[in-house]
């Protein structure tokens, strides 16, 4: 069965930097095309960022220059670096398999997402 | 990287059917037949339901369907069910990126 299962989450400073972690289960991370999609309180689904099996990582605007995603194969778990944070960050973070070119090209199994709340 | 154009809100009635649409440009929708579309219920994460334009994950019901024609892409809901009242988000590809709806809300009335 395909598990995700993110941690890390928490409130942090505007400026602040936090690491968000996605154990998967049922499947090898590395051979999958990887994502990170953001919720903010109330609103609709944003996405994030993804890797690709072959190690490629691409970002939305919002946050390039200051996320990096990343993963650990021998943890079999995907990582999201969070740097010089923003009020508007604060968000609900779900990992999520997929967001890749090979089908199905879509979001496929999600996590249960962990709340990054960034305030003084 | 703009979000693509949903209704704030459809609704219809047991056993109706009702279609949400989702707008883009030939960047994204127009340019990729990879269309999806999720299913967030309050306080759960989302459940993919169509990817590809019109292919239905398994154990997703057929009572589900997708198309496109153009820039627009649309979910179809036939034989509504109380259970289906949720947010609705579409989903599409762009070259370097991805690309969500700003979600519709079904009430089932």
């Amino acid at each position: 069965e395909v598990q995700l299962v993110e941690s890390g989450g928490g409130l942090v400073q505007p400026g602040g930097s936090l690491r968000l972690s996605c154990a998967a289960s049922g499947f090898t991370v590395s051979s999958n095309y990887m994502s990170w999609v953001r919720q903010a309180p109330g609103k609709g689904l944003e996405w994030v960022s993804v890797i690709y099996s072959g190690g490629s990582t691409y970002y939305a605007d919002s946050v390039k220059g200051r996320f990096t995603i990343s993963r650990d194969n021998s943890k079999n778990t995907l990582y999201l670096q969070m740097n010089s944070l923003r009020a508007e960050d604060t968000a609900v973070y779900y990992c999520a398999r997929g967001g890749g070119w090979t089908t199905p090209r879509a979001f496929d199994y999600w996590g249960q997402g962990t709340l990054v709340t960034v305030s003084s | 990287q703009s979000a693509l154009t949903q209704p704030a809100s459809v609704s219809g009635s047991p056993g109706q059917s009702i279609t949400i649409s989702c707008t883009g440009t030939s960047s994204d929708v127009g340019g990729y037949n990879y269309v999806s579309w999720y299913q967030q219920h309050p306080g759960k994460a989302p459940k993919l339901m169509i990817y590809e334009v019109s292919n239905r994950p398994s154990g997703v019901s057929n009572r589900f369907s997708g198309s496109k024609s153009g820039n627009t892409a649309s979910l179809t809901i036939s034989g509504l069910q109380a259970e289906d009242e949720a947010d609705y988000y579409c989903s599409s590809y762009t070259s370097s990126s991805r690309v969500f709806g700003g979600g519709t809300k079904l009430t089932v009335l």
